[in-house]
């Protein structure tokens, strides 16, 4: 069965600092993905950036980056330079089974809070 | 740009009764999903389908009915609410599933709250 594990319910970091938030998963399938989203306190889910298991180099998007290390079955998440803006609950994502696409399962998130 | 619409947004549900959840898409995405989100949880999903005609159980189907007659929705039922039901339901739509970064499109969400 496949599982999403984020083991940080929340966290406190000073602007300007780097963050990691962690996740872990297991699959058995060989092809699967790997998401991050992001929801402020509206409520909406912003995407933020996209692993997918057979991808060489490590996915980045802006200040955004994902520690993939498939053998540890980890995908975390670096947000560089944090702002108070990033202040949000963090989910991390992964999707496999048929077609290595179709069940898209989440973690239970990690809170961010940004002091200034 | 409608994008992926829930209806209704609000409501609030007496124990026992039923009712559906309609999520309606204007993309031609072959994938629809279910969540439940209950407060400072995850999304969870309950179904989940992968066209037309197609259903199948996500982490938590039971209480929980789904159809799929046309394309572009996705109707979530509950034929017995029950005060755990009560939560914010998501749904979401893809033309690729998971295979591809940014090609999830999430609805603003249904607050229901059963008493």
């Amino acid at each position: 069965a496949q599982k999403i594990t984020q083991t940080q319910p929340g966290m406190f970091v000073q602007e300007k600092e780097a963050v990691t938030l962690d996740c872990t998963y297991d699959t058995s399938d060989p092809s699967y993905g790997l998401f991050w989203y992001k929801q402020p306190s509206s409520g909406e889910m912003i995407f933020l950036i996209y692993q997918g298991s057979y991808d060489q180099q490590n996915a980045t998007e802006g200040r955004y980056s994902l520690n993939f290390q498939k053998a540890r079955k980890s995908a975390n998440l670096v947000i560089s330079a944090s702002q108070l803006g990033d202040s949000a609950m963090y989910f991390c994502a992964m999707s496999s089974g048929y077609s290595s696409a179709s069940k898209i399962i989440f973690g239970s998130g990690t809170r961010l809070s940004i002091r200034p | 740009n409608a994008g992926v619409t829930q209806t209704p947004k609000f409501r609030v549900l007496k124990t026992g009764q039923s009712m559906t959840l309609l999520c309606a898409q204007d993309m031609n995405h072959e994938y629809m999903y279910w969540y439940r989100q209950d407060p400072g949880m995850g999304l969870r999903l309950i179904h989940y389908s992968v066209g037309e005609g197609t259903t199948a159980k996500g982490e938590v189907p039971d209480g929980y009915n789904v159809s799929r007659l046309k394309k572009q929705n996705f109707l979530l039922g509950l034929e017995s609410a029950a005060p755990s039901q009560t939560s914010v339901y998501f749904c979401a739509s893809s033309y690729v599933g998971g295979r591809s970064g940014n090609t999830i499109y999430f609805g603003e969400g249904s607050w229901l709250t059963v008493v």
